[in-house]
């Protein structure tokens, strides 16, 4: 399983964009990126997941470099209760085991 | 719909106890996966069950062992609990294993503390 690479925390003021970078430079052919989001002490949440195109979705966009060997989550314009650790998982195409790595704890401040 | 339950929510037991904790997946996923929180390891994958197979493991002693029944609920066991057991543990669904890639919905785990 690829690894991927995340800064440990980022702060965003409320009401802008928060940009959530990830590295996955080992990904292979046939895996996906996905993002999820654990809010204190819940189950982590799905957000968006791609291949190779742009995504976006009701939560977040989600941008992959043509080499796919990283990709910027989008938060368009986050709010308090974005507040979370969010988590870049590349995973296989014939399984559901997600491989979490250290996330990226992000603050969202008035 | 509801969603990915899992039971009891909090549980204490004591070293050498064993426990079996339940999640029921969202009615129609017949996918199942399990997984570990520590604040030291972080969130480690357990076990991926579809149709009552184990399809996936993870690097997890034989302590840690579950099962998915026919209607797609599964349970977890640890035998022999040791006091690093302490944790929350997740199960997730998902509407079908392998051919498309689909989102796994997570419930709200079990925090397990080992006395």
């Amino acid at each position: 399983d690829a690894k991927t690479t995340q800064p440990p925390s980022m702060d965003c003021a409320e009401g802008r964009a928060a940009n959530l970078p990830c590295n996955h430079s080992t990904i292979s052919g046939n895996e996906y990126v996905y993002w999820y989001r654990q809010i204190h002490s819940q189950g982590p949440q799905y957000i968006i997941h791609g291949l190779k195109n742009n995504e976006t979705n009701e939560m977040a966009s989600l941008i992959i470099t043509e080499d796919r060997k990283s990709s910027t989550l989008i938060l368009p314009h986050a709010t308090l209760r974005d507040t979370a650790v969010y988590y870049c998982i590349v995973s296989a195409y014939n399984t559901d085991k997600l491989i979490f790595g250290t996330g990226t704890r992000l603050q969202v401040f008035p | 719909k509801a969603g990915v339950t899992q039971t009891p929510r909090y549980l204490i037991k004591t070293r050498g106890q064993q426990v079996t904790l339940s999640c029921s997946p969202i009615s129609g996923h017949r996918s199942v996966s399990w997984y570990q929180q520590t604040p030291g390891q972080g969130l480690q994958f357990l076990f991926e069950y579809f149709s009552e197979t184990q399809r996936n493991k993870g690097n997890f002693p034989g302590r840690f062992s579950g099962r998915q029944f026919s209607n797609s609920r599964s349970e977890m066991n640890v035998s022999t609990l040791e006091l690093g057991d302490s944790a929350l543990y997740l199960c997730a669904s998902s509407l079908v294993a392998g051919e498309l890639k689909k989102t796994q919905y997570f419930g709200p785990g079990t925090r397990l503390l080992v006395l």
